[in-house]
């Protein structure tokens, strides 16, 4: 079946860097891209990026450029998401999601929370 | 950016009631809107696509409708595993917009 795990909760002082880790298992992970969604604490969804397991082309949220990074690793199923100078409004729970071909989020992983505090 | 509108912000709803959420495009977005479910410290979960199609596992009672700016999620007889935010959201060429949630809550 189809799982999407996700590395631990972080905890960041402001200013630091993140890397958030998903391993994709159940699927052929380069016919499908990775989309990145936060939610900060009693809030709603926000879509942050989009990355293609197929050849690395990404797209990001407009708000997020120049601070946001997202990869894969081919070799080992697995996408990345890299947020740097980090601020107290990024805390949030981050997750990962499978793009289906008709461009809805059909998988998810289990969340990763980043607490950025000093 | 197109912005998507969702209405209400919380319902109130009794067992068995028929529900129905709006989502509203400021911009034509086609049918590319889906439907999330999200409970309170999980991952949000694929309900509906393409405006209209549901997503393989997910009970009848859920459905979808609309296109182009105004898109409905109607929940035809409210369970008690019902009660959660729902969220619509669009793709526009390179980006995904989500609605702000609707929160069901037992009447």
């Amino acid at each position: 079946q189809v799982q999407l795990v996700q590395s631990g909760a972080e905890v960041k002082k402001p200013g630091a860097s993140v890397k958030v880790s998903c391993k994709a298992s159940g699927y052929s992970f380069t016919s499908y891209g990775i989309s990145w969604v936060r939610q900060a604490p009693g809030q709603g969804l926000e879509w942050m990026g989009r990355i293609s397991a197929y050849n690395g082309n990404t797209d990001y949220a407009q708000k997020l450029q120049g601070r946001v990074t997202m990869t894969t690793d081919t070799s080992t199923s697995t996408a990345y998401m890299e947020l740097r100078s980090l601020r107290s409004d990024d805390t949030a729970v981050y997750y990962c999601a499978k793009v289906t071909g008709i461009v809805a989020l059909d998988y998810w992983g289990q969340g990763t929370l980043v607490t950025v505090s000093s | 950016d197109i912005q998507m509108t969702q209405s209400p912000s919380t319902l109130s709803a009794s067992v068995g009631d028929r529900v129905t959420i709006t989502c509203r495009a400021s911009q034509s977005v086609s049918s590319w809107l889906a439907w999330y479910q999200q409970k309170p410290g999980k991952a949000p979960k694929l309900l509906i696509y393409k405006a209209s199609r549901l997503q393989s596992g997910v009970p009848s009672r859920f459905s979808g409708s609309g296109s182009g700016t105004e898109f409905t999620l109607t929940i035809s007889s409210l369970q008690p595993d019902d009660f959660a935010t729902y969220y619509c959201q669009h793709y526009d060429s390179y980006s995904w917009t989500f609605g702000r949630g609707t929160k069901v809550e037992i009447k």
